[in-house]
């Protein structure tokens, strides 16, 4: 079975500081997509960054950023500068089948004022 | 524009009744995936379909089937409830038959007593 493994459960940051959030991955695909999604308590699952295999440049969407590991199957999230609105669960998805995401289990992330 | 809209937002039902659970995409988008997010888990996908048609299935038991209409907008059915249905189920979007561009509805709580 093709899965996503998301290593640490819970984390926790101080309000303006940066946190790493670690995902692995396995996959027989030479190109396929990368995933981090938020889910504050609202239930609303939404996307904060993306990446393509086939590109060697990580992804950055303003204060989140990804390092992307292709050989070592990892794909991590950087925060920085952390704000309350942050906290969330956090999951990381990779496509699968052109047609489905598998999700990790997920890491619930506090930020500390 | 609306996002993904899912009706109804909460469901109770007995085990062994039937629900039918609907989602609207965002307009333009014929893509409609289902997913399963049991309480402490990552979603799990149970099926997609484009322009009318199937195009994947999750590992799901047969009680589980989906249709999708000619305005895209989609039903997820669950037959013979257990209390193991018990979830979220959330309903995503996309323009294409990949999920590179999916979004996600807020979900339906579904409560199996």
């Amino acid at each position: 079975a093709q899965t996503v493994t998301q290593s640490q459960p819970e984390m926790s940051v101080q309000e303006a500081e940066t946190v790493t959030l670690s995902c692995t991955y396995d996959t027989s695909e030479s190109d396929y997509y990368l995933f981090w999604y938020k889910q504050p308590p609202s239930r609303q699952m939404i996307l904060v960054i993306r990446q393509e295999a086939y590109k060697q440049q990580n992804a950055t969407e303003n204060r989140f950023s990804v390092n992307f590991q292709k050989a070592a199957k990892s794909f991590s999230l950087k925060i920085s500068d952390s704000q309350l609105g942050d906290a969330a669960m956090y999951f990381c998805a990779r496509e699968t089948s052109g047609s489905r995401l598998t999700f990790g289990e997920g890491t619930q992330l506090t930020v500390n004022p | 524009d609306a996002g993904v809209t899912q009706s109804p937002t909460h469901l109770i039902k007995t085990r062994g009744q039937h629900v039918t659970l609907r989602c609207s995409p965002i307009s333009g988008h014929k893509s409609v995936s289902w997913y399963q997010q049991v309480l402490g888990q990552g979603p799990q996908f149970i099926f997609q379909y484009y322009e009318k048609e199937e195009r994947g299935r999750g590992n799901f038991p047969d009680r589980f089937s989906a249709r999708q209409f000619p305005n895209y907008s989609s039903e997820l059915n669950v037959n013979a409830l257990l209390l193991g249905d018990s979830a979220l189920y959330l309903c995503a979007s996309s323009g294409i038959t990949g999920v590179t561009e999916a979004f996600f509805g807020q979900g339906t709580r579904l409560t199996v007593v």
